[in-house]
């Protein structure tokens, strides 16, 4: 399977507790995006690598969170003292930035629930 | 802020009609429109990119643009039951570099047999 994929795909914690996903990437894509989506949204920005360098996060990253991509391969989201609020699926996505045509991919997502 | 707008549904169409979502942007700058494909508890899937003003078929899917109006379409024709799921509309909103993207919240399509 080339695809991006996620692990694990659903993660059940208690409120306080840590969390860390994983994103392999497609093989050859530079850069790679994490987004949030919750019941009856679009997925939102919450970060993105160009190779090993976070270039952007959003507002809606807060001190809890914390993403590395440590040799512009795969990439991990921490959720540091989990809260309620933080239950939603985490979706990772890559692209190749040729551009005009970049086009995003997406792996089968995270689902969290913050009990 | 920048903002992608699309009718929630449910659309309802019968198996074989064509199906057309509609999605709006608000940021004039925004060059890179896509079609995302989600069915219940999936992640989005891509159907269909469109950079240029006017049509682009792929099979059964037609996007269309107008920059002007701010205004991106997918039609769907003979639509399937397995066309039904949640349609995300996303824009780049920067203009020139994809590297994210604004998504509305997606349109309920359901194809009754």
């Amino acid at each position: 399977d080339t695809g991006v994929s996620q692990d694990p795909r659903h993660k059940i914690t208690k409120r306080g507790q840590n969390v860390t996903f994983r994103c392999d990437p497609i093989s050859e894509h530079n850069r790679l995006y994490w987004y949030r989506q919750t019941l009856g949204q679009g997925p939102e920005f919450l970060t993105y690598f160009q190779n090993e360098a976070q270039l952007e996060k959003s507002r809606l990253l807060s001190d809890r969170f914390s993403a590395e991509r440590p040799k512009g391969s795969f990439s991990t989201l921490e959720i540091q003292r989990t809260e309620q609020g933080d239950s939603a699926m985490y979706l990772c996505a890559s692209s190749l930035d040729v551009l005009p045509q970049e086009t995003q991919y997406f792996g089968p997502g995270t689902r969290l629930l913050v009990l | 802020q920048k903002e992608v707008e699309q009718n929630s549904g449910p659309l309802s169409v019968p198996e074989g009609a064509i199906a057309s979502l509609n999605c709006t942007y608000s940021d004039r700058v925004s060059q890179s429109f896509f079609w995302y494909r989600q069915y219940s508890g999936k992640s989005p899937e891509l159907i269909m990119s469109i950079y240029s003003n006017g049509d682009k078929e792929d099979g059964r899917f037609t996007a269309q643009l107008n920059k002007a109006s701010q205004y991106v379409s997918l039609l769907i024709r003979d639509s399937q039951p397995s066309d039904s799921a949640t349609y995300l509309c996303a824009v780049n909103p920067f203009g020139g570099s994809n590297y994210k993207l604004t998504f509305g919240k997606g349109t309920l399509l359901t194809v009754n047999p």
